[in-house]
């Protein structure tokens, strides 16, 4: 069974500072990766999407990078800012038999100080 | 374009009560999804589709009903709300392609007294 982790559980950063967002997940076999914001009492937002034979994407100020055979990814956000403040959760798509479904990490509450 | 748009977005039942939540998108796509989002418990699966006219369970199905009618439309059904439904849910959908992106409705804050 697919398990996604995500560490730390909550992180807190002054304003300007570049940070880095871990995933793991225990099963490599996996189609891609999504990563999500949240902000409090909202939806989930999609910042990028990482497709198994990719390595890396990037949006504005985000790049996510993935190594599935690590069964990593990271969430790279520069000169963050207080805007930037939310919960971010990555989710894989596994390739085996539940390939409908995406396994959720329980997300990095972040806040950046200004 | 709405994207993904739930109603109703807040909701207070007394226990026993039924109610449906109804999700829609305009995005033509073929799976959608329920999920109950709890502090400390993440995002859990409730029931989901891969197309018009069928369903099928998630992690936390007891106590719900689903169905999809129509492609655009997935509805979640509570026959007898109990307090341990009070939760956030959020419906989600995308394409068949397994590497579809995922988009969330903003939720439907549901409270059961």
């Amino acid at each position: 069974k697919q398990e996604v982790t995500q560490i730390p559980a909550a992180l807190s950063v002054p304003e300007g500072e570049n940070l880095v967002l871990n995933c793991s997940f225990t099963d490599s076999a996996i189609y891609n990766l999504q990563w999500f914001r949240q902000d409090p009492g909202k939806g989930l937002t999609s910042l990028l999407l990482i497709q198994s034979s990719q390595r890396e994407q990037t949006s504005g100020r985000l790049n996510a990078s993935l190594d599935k055979s690590s069964g990593r990814s990271t969430l790279y956000i520069a000169a963050s800012q207080p805007g930037d403040s939310a919960t971010y959760l990555c989710a894989v798509v596994d390739s085996g038999g539940s390939n409908y479904k995406l396994t959720f990490g329980k997300g990095t509450l972040l806040t950046v100080n200004p | 374009n709405a994207g993904v748009t739930q109603t109703p977005k807040f909701r207070v039942l007394k226990t026993g009560q039924s109610m449906t939540l109804l999700c829609a998108q305009d995005m033509n796509h073929e799976y959608m999804y329920w999920y109950r989002q709890d502090p400390g418990m993440g995002l859990r699966l409730i029931h989901y589709s891969v197309g018009e006219g069928t369903t099928a369970k998630g992690e936390v199905p007891d106590g719900y009903n689903v169905s999809r009618l129509k492609k655009q439309n997935f509805l979640l059904g509570l026959e007898s709300a109990a307090p341990s439904q009070t939760s956030v849910y959020f419906c989600a959908s995308r394409w068949t392609m397994n590497t579809g992106e995922l988009f969330f409705g903003e939720g439907s804050r549901l409270t059961v007294l």
